[in-house]
């Protein structure tokens, strides 16, 4: 268990529909980084809050939104779902401050689209 | 902007031998951190090893060593004694600690390689 938690781990889900990833960061990070890799893909950057506030942007759709609560938890909205959006996407988290420990991973959540 | 490139998108040895995966990058910063994640099968990221590169010192940890080479902006790893465990994507990955803008550590990929170990 890498202490960052992503519910749920599989999702299916048809065209057009709109879906919710949650991700809970290891204990003390205050950052969350959100990824997407499509099938045999690298991991491209979505989004990245800190401390709940939005701090870089990446490669994300207009359809896709994210969020950051004053727990710590974050979630990532997908709307108006494409067969292209079928992917694993990945949360992990970081305990910032310039000490470059790289990322905690999740186990990353599967979405299929139909 | 950063990149980072594996130009190896796949690799197979045999089991017990030694392997290395390139990585190059490219950057005008001076001060930043290198990391190898592995992926295996069950498609979670693991943290393989990491170098800061102010240091000189290459890093090592048990089987998994680096070479990394500033001027070159080169980063490979090597995988000794290869275990069948050891199959898995392997990516390379650079991560710039903004110090000025705190909390803002964007770590950027390459596209992978896939590394098989073979019985």
């Amino acid at each position: 268990d890498s202490g960052v938690t992503q519910t749920p781990k599989h999702l299916i889900t048809a065209t057009g529909q709109r879906v919710t990833l949650r991700c809970s960061p290891r204990s003390g990070d205050l950052s969350v980084y959100w990824y997407q890799q499509s099938l045999d893909q690298g991991l491209q950057f979505l989004i990245q809050y800190y401390n709940g506030e939005e701090r870089a942007k990446g490669n994300i759709l207009e359809r896709f939104s994210a969020q950051q609560f004053p727990d710590l938890h974050s979630e990532l909205n997908l709307s108006s779902l494409e067969l292209g959006d079928s992917a694993l996407y990945f949360c992990a988290s970081t305990h910032t401050g310039g000490t470059g420990l790289g990322y905690t991973f999740g186990s990353g959540t599967r979405l299929t689209v139909v | 902007a950063q990149t980072v490139t594996q130009s190896q998108p796949e690799m197979s040895v045999q089991e017990a031998e030694t392997v290395t995966l390139s990585c190059t990058y490219d950057t005008s910063e001076n001060n930043y951190y290198l990391f190898w994640y592995k992926q295996p099968p069950s498609r979670q990221m693991i943290l393989v090893i990491r170098q800061e590169a102010y240091k000189q010192q290459n890093a090592t940890e048990n089987r998994f060593s680096v070479n990394f080479q500033k001027a070159a902006k080169s980063f490979s790893l090597k995988i000794s004694d290869s275990q069948l465990g050891d199959t898995a994507m392997y990516f390379c990955a650079f991560m710039t600690p903004y110090i000025s803008n705190f909390g803002n550590e964007k770590l950027t990929f390459g596209t992978g390689t896939r590394l098989t170990i073979i019985p």
